[in-house]
This record gives C-alpha cells, sequence and structure tokens, in this order.
C-alpha cells in the first residue's frame, strides 16, 4: 500500500525552531518533496530529498532517512510569514512527477 | 518564463454542464499532471503526462479526460459536471534529470458545481 502521514496541525512561537515530521510506506519509493502552501495559493517547492541525510537552505532544512521510511523539515528562526501548510510527498522510481502526498500540516507561527 | 499558468481562476457550473479547464507551460518540461485539493483531502492525482501524445490515470480520474497534444499544454475537461467535483485544480509541470526531480505547481482553478 501507499501511505504517508503528517500532524495535521503545530503551533510555534516566532524566532524559534519548529521540526515538522512525515512518515511513509510506498512502493518504489524515489524521493521525498516538501512544498509550502499559503491559505488559497498554489504550493511552492521546497526540497526534494533522495539519498539519506539533511540538506540545507537557508532557513529550512530537510531529512530524510529511506531505510526508517521518515523524514523531516526544520524551519529555523521562525517568521509570521511561515503561517502556512507544509506538504510532504512521495515520488514513485520513475514516476515522472506523479507524487503521492500527505494531507499537510498547518504551522500557525504566534509572536 | 510565465512558468505553469492556468485559466479560469475562477468557475461556477451546473450539474451536468462540461467545460475544459486550460493549463499551460513554457519551461519545456516533459511531466504535466493535474491534481484536485479538498479540504481534509490533500492534493490527490487525477491524470498525468509523461510527453505529448501520452497520458495516464492518476488516484481519482473518474468524470475527467485529458489530452496532451502539445509539449506546453495539458488541458483538463469535466464531461458532466457533478457537486462531488467542486474543489481546487491544480496543474504542475515537473522535470528529472538523474534521480532529482523538480515540479512546479500553476495558480489553480477554484470551481464549484451547484
Amino acid at each position: 500500500g501507499q501511505n504517508i502521514d503528517q500532524p495535521t496541525e503545530m503551533t510555534a512561537t516566532e524566532g524559534a525552531i519548529v521540526q515538522i515530521n512525515c512518515t511513509y510506506q510506498t512502493s518504489g519509493f524515489n524521493g521525498l518533496f516538501w512544498y509550502q502552501q499559503h491559505a488559497g495559493e498554489a504550493p511552492t517547492f521546497l526540497s526534494y530529498n533522495v539519498l539519506d541525510g539533511l540538506e540545507e537552505k537557508g532557513r529550512f532544512s530537510s531529512f530524510l532517512s529511506r531505510s526508517k521510511g521518515y523524514s523531516y523539515l526544520l524551519l529555523k528562526e521562525l517568521q509570521m510569514k511561515d503561517s502556512a501548510s507544509y506538504l510532504c510527498a512521495a515520488a514513485k522510481r520513475g514516476s515522472q512527477g506523479n507524487l503521492i502526498f500527505g494531507k499537510g500540516t498547518k504551522l500557525s507561527v504566534k509572536p | 518564463n510565465a512558468g505553469v499558468t492556468q485559466t479560469p481562476k475562477f468557475q461556477v457550473l451546473k450539474t451536468g454542464q462540461s467545460m475544459t479547464l486550460q493549463c499551460a507551460q513554457d519551461m519545456n518540461h516533459e511531466y504535466m499532471s493535474w491534481y484536485r485539493q479538498d479540504p481534509g483531502m490533500g492534493l490527490r492525482l487525477i491524470h498525468y503526462s509523461v510527453g505529448a501524445g501520452i497520458t495516464d490515470q492518476g488516484e481519482v480520474p473518474n468524470g475527467y479526460n485529458v489530452s496532451r497534444s502539445t509539449t506546453e499544454d495539458f488541458p483538463l475537461r469535466l464531461l458532466s459536471a457533478a457537486p462531488s467535483q467542486t474543489s481546487v485544480y491544480f496543474c504542475a509541470s515537473s522535470y528529472s534529470i538523474g534521480q532529482q526531480e523538480t515540479q512546479y505547481f500553476g495558480p489553480g482553478t477554484r470551481l464549484l458545481v451547484l
């Protein structure tokens, strides 16, 4: 089967660090996407991890463990504008744009 | 580059009407996809295409048709609209280099079926 789980909602404080977890069970797994989606807008690409380990891009980092079927998105120095939904999506080997999405984690950043 | 464009932004249909949601990309991406997004359901794949002339079904294809006559365009047709098709529709285009993939979404079409 195919399943992607992530928490429904999270709250964090401005300036803090937050980690959003994602677990997946996908046959023929190739890599893991993270997207940010503000209310009423389209998802925007944050990262795509294929190899195990941490990839850092400014305030955002994404981690993948293929053996554990686990990924997380780490957001540092949180800003109010980071309040959004964060979507985790698995790509299958040779998926060619065919992604399996989790239901998203709604992050609220409070002053 | 305009990226991925979708028209219309909003549409209201009556049950039984048909319409076409337009999607175009100017990045010369091979792969294009259509998703729908419903509250509490996440994004679900409707149809996708790996190149001009090639399409395939995703998770929720019933009630929708697609075609891909050019690399740039990937329209989604609703044959006979039903209230269950009320949703936000996103088109996406993507490319891969080796194992790396990047996928970009259009701004979405908000559809209400009465």
